[in-house]
């Protein structure tokens, strides 16, 4: 079975231009998270869905950032005006149920120029 | 402030020893708690996980105790492969959350 799977794998943007990032996670996992890791960091949480919903937003850096997931399964994180600092590995990750262990995915490494 | 700390960035130890990481947390409604292993280029994996109304949980070679009075978790890997060379890192959760907070990692070089 598939894992969790996440494209791109790099994206390379600009300065104050605009980006999206898909996860789609493992098959009947209902609970989805996301997660940034910077270099030398801990993965760091944004935001977890359970179904289609946002149960928690609160990692979310500022309004630039949002997520959904619209159907309750693949879930696009997208960035508006990105900034130098929002360069970083972007982690999705899957879960069965909401508290079940997650599968993380390979992660897309963003670099903003 | 970091929550989760993993104050020993790297560790090294011989093919059949015992490695030790090591991890504090500062809040005292961490409830669950969890070891993940991360190879370069893939995301991580779960490794071994503790609630906290236990104080040692064990699967294979690996052992994770929990100290609550002292805040402070560790992963026993026994014996140390060279497979296991990797970043660990280890996670918290507050209670009535599903948040994870992640500590910022340890290398671990198993030498052959």
């Amino acid at each position: 079975g598939a894992g969790v799977s996440q494209t791109p794998s790099n994206k390379v943007t600009e300065k104050g231009k605009y980006v999206e990032l898909r996860c789609d996670p493992i098959s009947g996992h209902t609970a989805l998270y996301w997660y940034r890791q910077s270099l030398g960091q801990g993965p760091e949480f944004l935001i977890y869905f359970q179904g289609t919903g946002a149960a928690d937003d609160s990692g979310l850096p500022n309004d630039r950032f949002f997520a959904v997931r619209p159907e309750g399964s693949v879930s696009t994180l997208k960035i508006q005006r990105t900034e130098r600092g929002d360069s970083a590995v972007y982690l999705c990750a899957s879960s069965f149920r909401t508290g079940d262990e997650q599968f993380f995915g390979p992660g897309t490494r963003l670099t903003v120029l | 402030d970091q929550q989760v700390k993993q104050n020993s960035p790297s560790l090294s130890v011989q093919e059949g020893r015992i490695s030790i990481l090591n991890c504090d947390y500062t809040n005292s409604m961490f409830d669950y708690f969890l070891w993940y292993k991360k190879y370069p280029a893939e995301g991580p994996t779960f490794l071994i996980s503790i609630s906290s109304i236990k104080d040692k949980n064990e699967d294979g070679r690996f052992t994770v105790f929990l100290n609550k009075s002292a805040k402070h978790l560790s992963l026993h890997i026994v014996p140390s492969q060279p497979g296991d060379s990797a970043v660990y890192f280890c996670a918290a959760k507050d209670s009535g959350t599903y948040k994870y907070i992640f500590g910022t990692g340890t290398r671990l070089k198993v030498l052959a």
